[in-house]
């Protein structure tokens, strides 16, 4: 079945570096989302990315859709504390009725 | 507020102790899924409707597990006999699925959840 890895699992940075993290999926897929959930929180949505190669930025964060359909990743560029949490690229199921969550991406950031 | 409601948040159960939780998705939404995380995982999927009808069940939730969404509106979430390993966070999300739709955005609404502790 389908299966996403997401690395790194874990990763500390100082406030105001850059960070990525990085998914990759065994099969091509017809999209991907991304997800934040804050310590103590619930996931949130963040974006959805559909086209081969698409690029999405929102604010610091740029999501990109690789041209085989098959990864992805978020740019956090000039990490503030309010970007603590982990990051979710879940995929569909083959039904594209569920999401398959991974164990993300946790980010951590000291000021 | 317009967001998906869950109740209770926090449940604190016995072992053996039949449990149900409710969820109140975002009125609109004909979607309503069920999750489950634990501590360092991410929510792993149980099951999901289309308005009233069940359409999915994860083949991991056990027949302790039963969930009804009896008007296509809020839908509920019981677990018989309850076990330690049962202690989760439940997570409802809702989305909105137009018919055709294929590539439109179908991004899932989170609730708070509800944290169950089988003691």
């Amino acid at each position: 079945g389908q299966q996403v890895m997401q690395i790194p699992q874990y990763q500390h940075v100082q406030e105001g570096e850059d960070f990525t993290t990085y998914c990759n999926s065994s099969t091509t897929l017809s999209n991907i989302q991304w997800y934040k959930q804050r310590p103590g929180g619930h996931p949130v949505f963040l974006i959805q990315l559909v086209k081969s190669g698409e690029v999405k930025k929102q604010k610091r964060l740029t999501f990109q859709f690789g041209e085989a359909k098959k990864n992805s990743s978020l740019h956090i560029t000039a990490t503030q504390t309010t970007d603590v949490g982990t990051y979710f690229c879940p995929l569909p199921n083959q039904a594209g009725t569920a999401l398959i969550f991974g164990k993300g991406t946790t980010l951590s950031v000291s000021s | 507020d317009t967001g998906v409601s869950q109740d209770p948040r926090h449940k604190i159960t016995k072992r053996g102790q039949n449990v149900t939780f409710r969820c109140d998705p975002i009125s609109e939404h004909n979607r309503l899924y069920w999750y489950r995380q634990t501590l360092g995982q991410g929510p792993e999927f149980l099951t999901y409707f289309q308005n009233e009808a069940q359409l999915e069940k994860s083949r991991l939730l056990s027949d302790r597990f039963s969930a009804e969404r009896p008007k296509g509106s809020f839908s509920t979430l019981e677990i018989q006999r309850t076990e330690q390993g049962d202690s989760a966070m439940y997570l409802c999300a809702s989305s909105l699925r137009l018919a055709g739709n294929l590539e439109g955005r179908n991004e899932q609404f989170f609730g708070p959840g509800t944290r169950l502790t089988v003691l």
